[in-house]
């Protein structure tokens, strides 16, 4: 089955401090891969998405690069502030799946002056 | 980008009672979907919502539980019917469609059954 796997939190971060957070991925067929961001009593809000091989999703500092080779889109940024705080989820969405998206479990970010 | 609001935003509910929640987006849009996030846990889809039709549900979810409307292609609404302390979670309403399918969430719905 589908599947996305994502690296386990807390991540705790001073600011400034470089950011990867791992995301791999199972699919049948040829998924969009998205990156979405839970701050804290939010919602879900869209950071970035790429939706073939070798595309870079690119939004407030944030980068991920689709790589079919190693199924992962590894989430990026090279100096975090305090207000990147919150929950990252990786998500895929097959084509022709209705829209339906797969979710990684999260991974909780907590970045500290 | 599509707006979309959900009532009520939290509630405390007795076991054994329903509630409903409802999303209303601020365009038409082509599909809706509602999703379930337990405590510490990711999102799980629960029904894609078909206007004009019945909800397709995700396996592990049934209608007699989560029966879901689409009146229009605005709004739509879940029941959570004849709760358990185990539905305690976060529902979340999305959205795609218009000249994107990007999928759109909103604020999700906080519900803690005693």
């Amino acid at each position: 089955g589908n599947s996305v796997t994502q690296m386990e939190g807390p991540v705790t971060l001073s600011e400034e401090a470089f950011l990867t957070i791992n995301c791999t991925y199972t699919a049948t067929g040829y998924p969009s891969l998205f990156w979405y961001v839970q701050y804290p009593g939010e919602g879900l809000q869209l950071l970035l998405k790429a939706t073939k091989a070798d595309d870079k999703g690119s939004n407030k500092g944030f980068e991920a690069t689709y790589r079919k080779e190693t199924t992962s889109f590894h989430l990026e940024k090279g100096s975090v502030q305090v207000s990147d705080s919150a929950v990252y989820f990786c998500a895929l969405r097959l084509t022709g799946g209705g829209n339906k998206l797969t979710f990684g479990t999260g991974t909780q970010l907590k970045v500290e002056l | 980008s599509a707006v979309i609001s959900q009532k009520p935003s939290r509630d405390i509910c007795q076991r054994g009672t329903s509630l409903t929640i409802q999303c209303q987006v601020d365009s038409q849009v082509t599909m809706m979907f509602w999703y379930r996030q337990q405590p510490g846990q990711s999102l799980t889809l629960i029904a894609t919502a078909n206007q004009g039709s019945e909800a397709t549900y995700e396996s592990g979810f049934v209608i007699d539980k989560f029966p879901i409307s689409r009146p229009n292609l605005t709004f739509s609404t879940l029941t959570v019917s004849n709760m358990s302390p185990e539905d305690s979670s976060i529902y979340l309403c999305s959205s795609t469609g218009g000249r994107t399918d990007t999928q759109y969430f909103g604020p999700g719905t906080r519900l803690t059954v005693l």
